[in-house]
């Protein structure tokens, strides 16, 4: 089975600092990992996904995550943030069954 | 545009109704999902369909019903057996029911008990 934690629920940061958004992930067989976006009210978008190859990939609106098999992560950074990247955020995993898994989310607040 | 649309966006049901929340895509996706979203938790998958006239259940499937008539459409009906159903509900779909594969969201429906 797998499964998906997110390890922090809230992280308040002020505008223009480094982020660091932490997912750790648990599953038997080979996985994809996702992180998506939830702006209030609304569905979630795509930031960036790993599928194979280079374990640092790289999203939208600046985000980049790197996949760290050894430690069964998959965490989330942006050098600098903005008011507009106030948000959830979730880290999904999908293995062989197709089925994608989603942790608990994280609420990311910039402060100015 | 290209999308998912989910309808309505606000939900009032009453104790013992059913009520059904409308999800259409125009994206030719053959995978079509439902989730629910209840504060401070993670999605939690309901219902699923990988094909027209074919879906299964998800890990809380219990009180609601779907249907896959057409590819483009897939309703869900949270029905009076449901004993909690207020939460956010969200629709997506995939090109196809592959674990790579980007899923795209609609913007939710919010279903209220009153």
């Amino acid at each position: 089975a797998q499964s998906v934690t997110q390890l922090d629920s809230q992280v308040p940061v002020f505008e223009e600092a480094p982020v660091e958004l932490r997912c750790n992930y648990s599953s038997s067989v080979s996985v994809y990992l996702f992180w998506y976006v939830q702006y209030p009210n609304q569905g979630l978008q795509l930031l960036l996904k790993y599928l194979s190859g280079s374990t640092l990939v790289k999203g939208i609106n600046g985000f980049e995550a790197e996949f760290n098999k050894s430690q069964t992560s998959f965490h989330l950074r942006k050098p600098s943030v903005h008011i507009s990247d106030t948000a959830e955020y979730f880290c999904a995993v999908s293995d062989g069954a197709g089925k994608s898994t989603f942790g608990d989310g994280t609420t990311l607040t910039v402060k100015p | 545009d290209g999308g998912i649309t989910q309808s309505p966006k606000y939900l009032f049901r009453k104790e013992g109704q059913n009520v059904t929340l409308s999800c259409e895509q125009n994206l030719n996706h053959d995978a079509m999902y439902w989730y629910r979203q209840d504060p401070g938790q993670g999605l939690r998958l309901i219902y699923y369909s990988q094909i027209v006239n074919d879906f299964q259940k998800g890990d809380i499937a219990e009180g609601y019903s779907v249907s896959r008539e057409k590819k483009e459409s897939f309703p869900l009906t949270v029905t009076s057996a449901q004993k909690n159903p207020t939460a956010f509900y969200l629709c997506a779909s995939s090109i196809a029911d592959n674990p790579g594969n980007t899923i795209y969201f609609g913007e939710g429906s919010w279903l209220t008990v009153v």
